[in-house]
């Protein structure tokens, strides 16, 4: 969805190194998600942020960070990447008004460390 | 259904047959829940989603079941197409929480 990107969409960086992947929107959406996918796996939720000042931890927020830059960028850090870190990384964006929760998902970023 | 551990579950299913994927939820207070599409490749896509306060709900060759009593989703997509292989999820969104949780996923795939 073109509403939705990230950058880079493929990473290949070693142990120890600092990433930021980066997400922006177009859809004009409050919320914003970074969830990370592993083979054989559903979604899992890193981080979210309800608006620019509110950042959440979600399931699995151990070794990232994220900064809501502005309402349109999101973007996800890993301070000190490790080999487990290897996964796809997909952005989200959903609007909190209208009562629907429907997320709008960017085209996942593939990070290898190695 | 839903898996646990690294293996995903496979529904085969002929082409312009009907497919069942069904999908067991966690939370009794879940009030909201949400059918995704994930092609090879992509990003997951918003299929289809319904209310707790509901039992069905249809779209286009797409219906939702919801049994709250046995916390059982479903998604029936009738005369399956090709297009239609990919990985999907269901999601619950806990009100308490006020975010989603997803499933891990059935891979659906097509026989000609």
């Amino acid at each position: 969805d073109a509403d939705v990107t990230q950058t880079p969409r493929n990473r290949i960086t070693k142990t120890g190194k600092r990433i930021m992947l980066e997400c922006s929107q177009t859809k004009g959406h409050d919320r914003m998600y970074w969830y990370r996918q592993d083979p054989g796996l559903g979604l899992r939720l890193i981080y979210y942020s309800f608006d620019v000042k509110d950042i959440n931890k979600g399931e699995i927020s151990d070794g990232y960070s994220v900064s809501r830059q502005a309402q349109a960028k999101f973007s996800l850090s890993l301070e000190s990447a490790i080999p487990n870190q290897t996964a796809l990384y997909f952005c989200a964006t959903s609007d909190s008004k209208g009562g629907a929760y429907e997320q709008y998902f960017g085209p996942g970023t593939r990070l290898t460390v190695t | 259904g839903e898996s646990v551990g690294l293996h995903l579950p496979t529904l085969s299913v002929q082409e312009g047959d009907n497919s069942i994927i069904n999908c067991a939820y966690s939370n009794s207070a879940s009030d909201y829940f949400i059918w995704y599409k994930q092609e090879s490749g992509k990003g997951p896509q918003f299929i289809i989603d319904i209310r707790s306060n509901m039992d069905k709900r249809q779209g286009q060759r797409v219906t939702v079941l919801l049994n709250k009593t046995v916390k059982h989703l479903s998604l029936q997509i009738a005369a399956t197409q090709p297009g239609d292989s990919a990985v999907y999820f269901c999601a619950e969104r806990y009100s308490s929480a006020s975010k989603i949780i997803f499933g891990s996923g059935t891979r659906l795939s097509i026989r000609p």
